[in-house]
């Protein structure tokens, strides 16, 4: 079965820090990958989104990702983060059906 | 991108009672619908796939009888929760796919509290 691997669960920064949230998969066919966030009290947002192509993914507010394939790795990274970026991170893998598998979510807590 | 409209946002009710979760494609048909549930600190966890005109697919371990799927319409899916307990107590969203190669569109989400 797939399952998706986040590392940290919560990570705490200060502004301006960068960060790395670490997200691996298991899945041994085609894959789409997916970063999610969730600001309090929100839907959940698409960050952004891997199909096919270019490995390196550049999403809204500055964050990116990169697949690494042989790794079965996607992680999200933003070069400086900023307070409004306090927020639940998810990676998912939607491999069969549309249907998404997501990973257990990392709270980031930027400090001002 | 397209719209999923979920209703209530939030809603606390008594042991024992039924509540209704509605969840609506504003601006698309979505023949398919999956429903997922949060518990606090975890991550949100598929329990069912609803599909129009016939009958929803329920993930291993979510009994079909407490948790009633009806995809009435093209752009309506509902979930009712039946005889809730206070387990039951969760954050629950609903989520269209958006069709190939493009990324699933999420409801608002419903806060349960059943006390």
């Amino acid at each position: 079965a797939q399952s998706v691997s986040q590392h940290n669960h919560h990570v705490i920064l200060s502004e301006a820090a960068s960060l790395e949230l670490g997200c691996n998969y298991s899945y041994g066919g085609t894959v789409n990958l997916f970063w999610y966030v969730q600001y309090p009290g929100q839907h959940l947002q698409l960050l952004l989104k891997y199909f096919s192509g270019d490995p390196l993914v550049k999403g809204i507010k500055g964050f990116e990702a990169e697949f690494i394939k042989s790794k079965f790795s996607f992680n999200l990274r933003k070069p400086s983060v900023q307070w409004s970026d306090t927020a639940e991170y998810f990676c998912a893998v939607n491999a069969l059906g549309n249907k998404l598998v997501f990973g257990a979510g990392t709270i980031l807590r930027v400090k001002s | 991108g397209a719209v999923v409209s979920q209703h209530p946002s939030w809603v606390i009710c008594k042991s024992g009672t039924s509540v209704k979760i509605e969840c609506r494609s504003l601006d698309f048909q979505a023949t398919t619908m999956f429903w997922y549930r949060q518990f606090p600190k975890q991550s949100l966890m598929l329990m069912a796939t609803s599909n129009e005109g016939s009958k929803a697919t329920y993930e291993q371990g979510v009994e079909k009888d407490k948790f009633l799927i009806n995809h009435a319409s093209l752009t309506l899916s509902t979930l009712t929760v039946t005889s809730a307990h206070p387990e039951d107590s969760s954050f629950y969203i609903c989520s269209a796919p958006g069709g190939l190669n493009t990324e699933a569109f999420f409801g608002q989400g419903t806060r349960l509290t059943v006390v």
